[in-house]
């Protein structure tokens, strides 16, 4: 089993949908982090939490230390919101979910 | 604006050459990665570096070196490359200490023929 499970693998959703992606830890972590990869191969890091949630825009990520669970959610998504989204946990080194592909049509 | 850059955006080399990934970081961050991409298997780290001259291993280090000579620079090096190389290979910074921030570059598509 990954220590890192997120769900689902691939989504499509229709312009202006409100998106959920999950991710779900097995290990203990000290930062939990969302990144986004683009077509091309670029990855950005969009958040860095340890507890509760943070905003960012349409962005939005949440995490539950107890459950060892955390959220990615979009709010009004766009087709630019097309990416792979990629949850990594912090303990004694990164390590990555398998990524969410995210498909928004117009 | 605070970059990590790698050199090539796109590679292909032939079996049993020696190959050179470069990444160069602007933000004077002590530790820099490297991580290979694949379909279904995600991220995995091949080599870290703490500072300069000091290099660990990752979870799947066979078949690859690094050399990290000044702070800014960390090279991959894969002394005789093979098709099972082809892959998506990704260089990241960070600051050291207590930071957790993580900055990626764009990454390298190298292909082994």
């Amino acid at each position: 089993k990954n220590e890192v499970e997120q769900s689902p693998q691939n989504l499509t959703a229709q312009e202006g949908e409100f998106i959920t992606i999950n991710c779900s830890y097995s290990v203990g972590i000290s930062a939990l982090h969302w990144l986004q990869q683009h077509p091309g191969g670029g990855i950005v890091s969009l958040f860095m939490l340890s507890s509760g949630k943070k905003k960012h825009g349409r962005l939005i990520a949440t995490i539950n230390i107890q459950e060892k669970h955390s959220s990615l959610h979009i709010t009004a998504s766009h087709p630019r919101d097309s990416a792979v989204y990629i949850c990594a946990v912090r303990g004694q080194k990164l390590v990555f979910g398998q990524g969410t592909r995210l498909t928004i049509n117009p | 604006d605070v970059k990590v850059t790698q050199s090539s955006r796109y590679l292909v080399k032939r079996t049993g050459e020696k190959v050179f990934l470069e990444c160069v970081q602007d933000m004077d961050h002590e530790n820099m990665f490297w991580y290979r991409q694949d379909p279904g298997l995600g991220l995995r780290l091949i080599y870290f570096s703490y500072d300069v001259k000091m290099k660990e291993k990752g979870d799947i280090p066979e078949g690859y070196s690094v050399s990290r000579e000044k702070k800014e620079r960390f090279s991959l090096i894969l002394e005789s490359a093979s098709t099972n190389q082809t892959s998506m290979y990704l260089c990241a910074s960070s600051l050291g200490g207590l930071s957790l921030g993580y900055t990626f570059g764009s990454g390298t598509r190298l292909t082994v023929v």
